[in-house]
């Protein structure tokens, strides 16, 4: 299986900062990578497709990039709604997996 | 707009089986394929199986082969995910989502396993 591996598991930030998280795969997955963004008590929603391709309605401070192993999802200015828990996944090949989450919190 | 709405929560014992289920609206039931994915508490999202709604071909997580299964019924525009032979590790939010990447996704189900 391929390992999803994000960082940091956990990230304050305060309204109006600019954020990275990062997401490693185990193997090359070329751009077959997805964002999630999920508030507690909630469904996760798609943010990001193919490593860097925005969905249709998503903020475009929203942005991915990368290919291979290494991919980042950037949050140009944080907004309020944003402070949720973010997670990857890959759709390269079976079985899809997921990383195990970065949570954003209000510093 | 497309929305797919789970049936409710379930409280099972250990050793039983759930069905749960994932009504589309919204889009052509047939043009995608339903996935299943879980999330236990504290824990990552688990991907388990998808079923295609055109031809019902299905693909199952090797982690959950030989326990669950799924199915869907193209006249209700719904699908369905049975899980068997539960323990406690079961318990879990079990969700639905349409196509690869996942979007959109359900509400979620909350199944519990408990003596």
């Amino acid at each position: 299986d391929i390992q999803m591996t994000q960082s940091p598991s956990t990230l304050s930030a305060s309204v109006g900062d600019r954020v990275t998280i990062t997401c490693r795969a185990s193997q090359s997955i070329s751009s077959s990578l997805a964002w999630y963004q999920q508030e507690p008590g909630k469904a996760p929603k798609l943010l990001i497709y193919k490593a860097s391709s925005l969905e249709s309605g998503v903020p475009s401070r929203f942005s991915g990039s990368g290919s291979g192993t290494e991919f980042t999802l950037t949050i140009s200015s944080l907004q309020p709604d944003d402070f949720a828990t973010y997670y990857c996944q890959h759709y390269h090949s079976y079985p899809y997996t997921f990383g195990q989450g970065t949570k954003l919190e209000i510093k | 707009q497309v929305q797919l709405v789970q049936s409710g929560a379930e409280v099972k014992k250990p050793g039983a089986s759930v069905k749960v289920s994932c009504k589309a609206s919204g889009y052509t039931f047939s043009t995608y394929v339903i996935q299943w994915v879980r999330q236990a508490p504290g824990q990552r999202l688990e991907w388990m199986g998808w079923i295609s709604a055109a031809n019902g071909d299905t693909k199952y997580s090797q982690r959950f082969q030989g326990r669950v299964t799924i199915t869907r019924d193209t006249s209700a525009s719904t699908a369905y995910m049975e899980l068997s032979s539960l323990g406690s590790e079961d318990t879990a939010v079990y969700y639905c989502a349409r196509g690869s990447p996942f979007d959109p996704w359900g509400q979620g189900t909350l199944v519990t396993v408990s003596s």
